[in-house]
């Protein structure tokens, strides 16, 4: 979507490895999320920030972190990547919580796989 | 945060009206209920959203009855570019609600 864009697109890498997911948003938004999407189990929330430096946990954290120095950046870095974490990942950013009318506006995603 | 359930997927004919619905029987009073559409290979896209009684846009309708424990989506005139699966959320709208759930959703399939 205009607005917001993911890099990779899409990433292989060894398990044991460290790995950054970056999201880039140019709209000045205020929420930026990270999930995790996997067959039979929807989208799950990692992380999420409501601000520069502002982060909290999702509901499936674990092995994840995150950071946010700028606005316009978050990133998702697995310290050491399993098979588990093999995944298609989705950043979003709301300008409010997403509950007011507006939504989430999601990027085209990550596909993550982890040999 | 209220738990939703939806039927697992819905298979439709191109022309007809196409309805969902999502059942969260805990919904709180400060809680929202969204939808969103997903193709395959992209991320959600937010439909609409609405607190009470019908709220209608230029994609779909929601109505949501007086007891909030149930909302229904409803698509008119469907196309083969409809099908895609459709989630439904239900979540606060104040300030440290962030953590939505978004589940498993419904698969549409539009027959030609």
């Amino acid at each position: 979507d205009a607005g917001i864009t993911q890099s990779p697109r899409h990433k292989v890498t060894e398990t044991g490895t460290p790995v950054t997911l970056r999201c880039h948003q140019t709209e000045n938004h205020r929420y930026m999320y990270w999930y995790r999407q996997d067959p039979g189990h929807g989208l799950r929330l990692i992380h999420y920030s409501y601000g520069v430096k502002d982060t909290d946990k999702g509901e499936v954290s674990d092995g994840y972190s995150v950071s946010r120095s700028k606005t316009e950046d978050f990133l998702l870095t697995l310290e050491s990547a399993t098979s588990s974490q093999t995944s298609v990942y989705f950043c979003a950013i709301s300008e409010s919580n997403g509950l007011n009318g507006d939504g989430y506006t999601f990027g085209s995603g990550t596909r993550l796989t982890v040999v | 945060l209220a738990k939703t359930t939806q039927p697992i997927s819905i298979d439709s004919y191109e022309g007809q009206e196409v309805n969902i619905t999502c059942s969260h029987n805990n919904i709180a009073t400060n809680d929202y209920i969204t939808w969103y559409q997903q193709f395959p290979s992209q991320g959600p896209r937010f439909i609409i959203q609405g607190y009470k009684t019908k709220v209608t846009n230029e994609v779909a309708s929601l109505f949501i009855p007086a007891d909030r424990k149930s909302s229904t989506l409803s698509l008119p005139r469907v196309s083969l570019s409809d099908t895609a699966v459709y989630y439904c959320l239900v979540g606060q709208s104040n300030f440290g609600n962030e953590k939505l759930t978004f589940g498993t959703g419904t698969r549409l399939t539009i027959i030609p």
